[in-house]
């Protein structure tokens, strides 16, 4: 079974600030997904950014990037020059390249200071 | 991106009651997925909906408790039975924008508290 780890359950960061955020995963496939959600407290679940498992690059999105490390299994998510608008829960998550589940950890609350 | 709309957006409901959530998109899509978010935690897939078949239930969610229509490619429900108590989360939806990786969009989401 796929395991998600987020270790951080919740960070203050400095508006304007770099912050990341922690993520490991288990599993014994090859191909793979990962992505990274943002959660507002309204509650909907943005797509923030996605890295393949065979992908050479580091995957960026504006402010976002993911540090892929595939050897050690982590897939960090870095959210640089923080905004007040990034307050909000993070997701990560991973999809087997058989199946569609997708299976998430369990979350880290970041909390941007003015 | 589709765009996915959920109805109710919230909803307070009396124990032993049922409640049905809409899950509506703006295009044609193969998969929907409804997951469920217990307050203070990550989400868990209740179950996978194909047009035309039976949804598929993921281990601990069963069909008498959270049946499921998929009518059609854009359109999807799903209701919460007998509800209880812990059945108080946030229910959302999903579909698989078909893109590679399997990305999934998701509605905004029901809010339910049961009383």
């Amino acid at each position: 079974a796929q395991k998600i780890t987020q270790t951080q359950p919740g960070m203050f960061v400095q508006e304007k600030e770099a912050v990341t955020l922690d993520c490991t995963y288990d599993t014994s496939d090859q191909s793979y997904g990962l992505f990274w959600y943002k959660q507002p407290s309204s509650g909907e679940m943005i797509f923030l950014i996605y890295q393949g498992s065979y992908d050479e690059q580091n995957a960026t999105e504006g402010r976002y990037s993911l540090n892929f490390q595939k050897a050690r299994k982590s897939a960090n998510l870095v959210i640089s020059a923080s905004q007040l608008g990034d307050s909000a829960m993070y997701f990560c998550a991973m999809k087997r390249a058989a199946g569609n589940k997708l299976t998430f950890g369990g979350g880290t609350r970041v909390l941007v200071k003015p | 991106s589709a765009v996915i709309s959920q109805k109710p957006s919230r909803d307070i409901c009396q124990r032993g009651t049922s409640l049905t959530i809409q899950c509506q998109v703006d295009s044609q899509v193969t998969m929907m997925f409804w997951y469920r978010q217990q307050p203070g935690q990550s989400l868990t897939l209740i179950a996978t909906a194909n047009q035309g078949s039976e949804a598929t239930y993921e281990s601990g969610f069963v069909i008498d408790k959270f049946p499921i229509s998929r009518p059609n490619l854009t359109f999807s429900t799903l209701t919460v039975s007998n509800m209880s108590p812990e059945d108080s989360s946030i229910y959302l939806c999903s579909v698989d924008s078909g893109a590679s990786g399997g990305l999934q969009y998701f509605g905004p989401g029901t809010r339910l508290t049961v009383l």
